[in-house]
């Protein structure tokens, strides 16, 4: 069965810092992999996915991720954190070709921005 | 386009008593999801439709839960004789089925409580 794994459940950098979300997933055939953002009291907006196309993906508000097959991981960058970008983030999978909806989500990071 | 809408945005009942919530998704899209979200959790597959069809339910749906979407467009999510286990934040999500790949679009949910 697929599943997500998140490292570390809370991330603190400085305002202009790297930002680093770590993501391993598991699954029996070729995933199609989500990363989640989620504000306080909000539903979940999508970052940026990965449905086997180009292995580095771009996403909104300067995210970025690389699919590693060999590494089984899917890490969530950003060259240069902003106090906005405090939230809590979700890496997800679904290996259902039929139904990239049905996702099984990691338990989330949540990234601290400190000025 | 409104995006995807919950209500109510909250909900504060004493165990044992009803509840429903609804769900608008977009309005072109013919999949509609559920899901759950514990605090510190990433948000759980609870069940999904196509059109009116509910084609999947997760054992996490209990007997004492019922989702219908009668004519394919808004849903409903009841609980019966609720614990205060169900307390939790009640995603919904809507996507087309033929642009899935694109990720789902989720409301911002409805904040359960169960006293």
């Amino acid at each position: 069965a697929q599943s997500v794994t998140q490292l570390g459940s809370h991330v603190s950098v400085s305002e202009g810092a790297l930002v680093l979300l770590r993501c391993n997933y598991s699954s029996s055939v070729p995933p199609y992999l989500f990363w989640y953002v989620q504000y306080p009291n909000q539903g979940l907006q999508l970052l940026l996915k990965y449905t086997s196309a180009a292995t580095l993906v771009k996403g909104i508000n300067g995210f970025e991720a690389e699919f590693k097959k060999s590494e089984t991981s899917f890490h969530l960058t950003k060259p240069s954190a902003h106090m906005s970008d405090a939230a809590e983030y979700f890496c997800a999978v679904s290996d259902t070709p039929g139904n990239t909806g049905k996702l099984i989500f990691g338990q989330g990071t949540t990234l601290q921005v400190k000025p | 386009d409104t995006g995807v809408s919950q209500d109510p945005r909250h909900k504060i009942t004493k165990r044992g008593q009803n509840v429903t919530f609804r769900c608008d998704p977009i309005s072109e899209h013919n999949r509609l999801y559920w899901y759950r979200q514990t605090l510190g959790q990433g948000p759980e597959f609870l069940t999904y439709f196509q059109n009116e069809a509910q084609l999947e339910k997760s054992r996490l749906l209990s007997d004492r839960f019922s989702a219908e979407r009668p004519k394919g467009s808004f849903s409903t999510l009841e609980i019966q004789r609720t614990e205060q286990g169900d307390s939790a934040m009640y995603l919904c999500a809507s996507s087309h089925s033929s642009a899935e790949r694109m990720g789902l679009f989720f409301g911002s949910g409805t904040q359960l409580s169960v006293l």
